[in-house]
């Protein structure tokens, strides 16, 4: 059972667009900074949003991470066949004294 | 660039002790910034913080696991070191080290090791 709650799956066709929701709590989300994780399968997760919503040089603006409240949501437009992936949220928990993550969503691209 | 390389066996009794080490390149460990990460992630399961490590020897531990597991490093040899205690079956996982800014209210990993699958069994 993971602190953060993502929906474990969703697709969309190329081309189209997609979010991907994390939902948390104030002690999590709601009062520390949310990052997102992309994992291609048999390789390690990889950094495409920090801080709820700056992307590191080498994540495509296509990727964009928005956050209200006690939730966070990573964008993407123009999904592209290789955006096939497992994507996590991830943040601090103050109450946990813990770095805690949702339980992951698989993107297929149709 | 900052590149991470776990090592260690990949086969462990049961209620034996599982030790990894993470070596670093490209960046001295004891340059401080940033907290030095284990995370697992069990087979087909999602990601669990295991704990860090700063270059001071500070460490914080996912409370879960905090009774087994110590992280150490070695800024000599640029490395950090991960032990988990009296192994079961649900130790079975891949071993991740991950580089974290040393910031407030983030836990944000920037830089990951290509892991390393523990599997627990006699």
């Amino acid at each position: 059972q993971s602190v953060l709650t993502q929906p474990p799956s969703v697709s969309a066709a190329p081309g189209q667009n997609v979010t991907i929701s994390c939902s948390g709590s104030s002690s999590n989300i709601g009062n520390n900074y949310v990052s997102w994780y992309r994992q291609l399968p048999g390789t390690a997760p990889k950094l495409l949003i920090y801080d709820d919503h700056q992307r590191p040089s080498g994540t495509p603006d296509r990727f964009s991470g928005s956050k209200s409240g006690t939730s966070a949501t990573l964008g993407i437009t123009g999904l592209q066949t290789g955006d096939e992936a497992d994507y996590y949220c991830g943040t601090w928990d103050g109450s946990l004294s813990a770095g805690v993550f949702g339980g992951g969503t698989k993107l297929t691209v149709l | 660039q900052v590149q991470l390389q776990e090592s260690g066996p990949g086969l462990v009794k049961p209620s034996q002790t599982l030790s990894l080490t993470c070596n670093v390149s490209g960046g001295s460990i004891s340059s401080g910034g940033y907290y030095w990460n284990w995370i697992r992630q069990h087979p087909g399961k999602g990601l669990e913080w295991i704990g860090y490590i700063y270059y001071s020897g500070y460490t914080s531990y996912n409370p879960s696991l905090k009774s087994r597991v110590t992280i150490s490093v070695d800024t000599s040899e640029n490395h950090l070191s991960l032990k988990v205690t009296s192994v079961t079956a649900a130790d079975t996982a891949v071993y991740y080290c991950a580089r974290q800014r040393a910031a407030l209210r983030r836990a944000e990993f920037d830089n990951w090791g290509q892991g390393a699958l523990v599997t627990v069994s006699s």
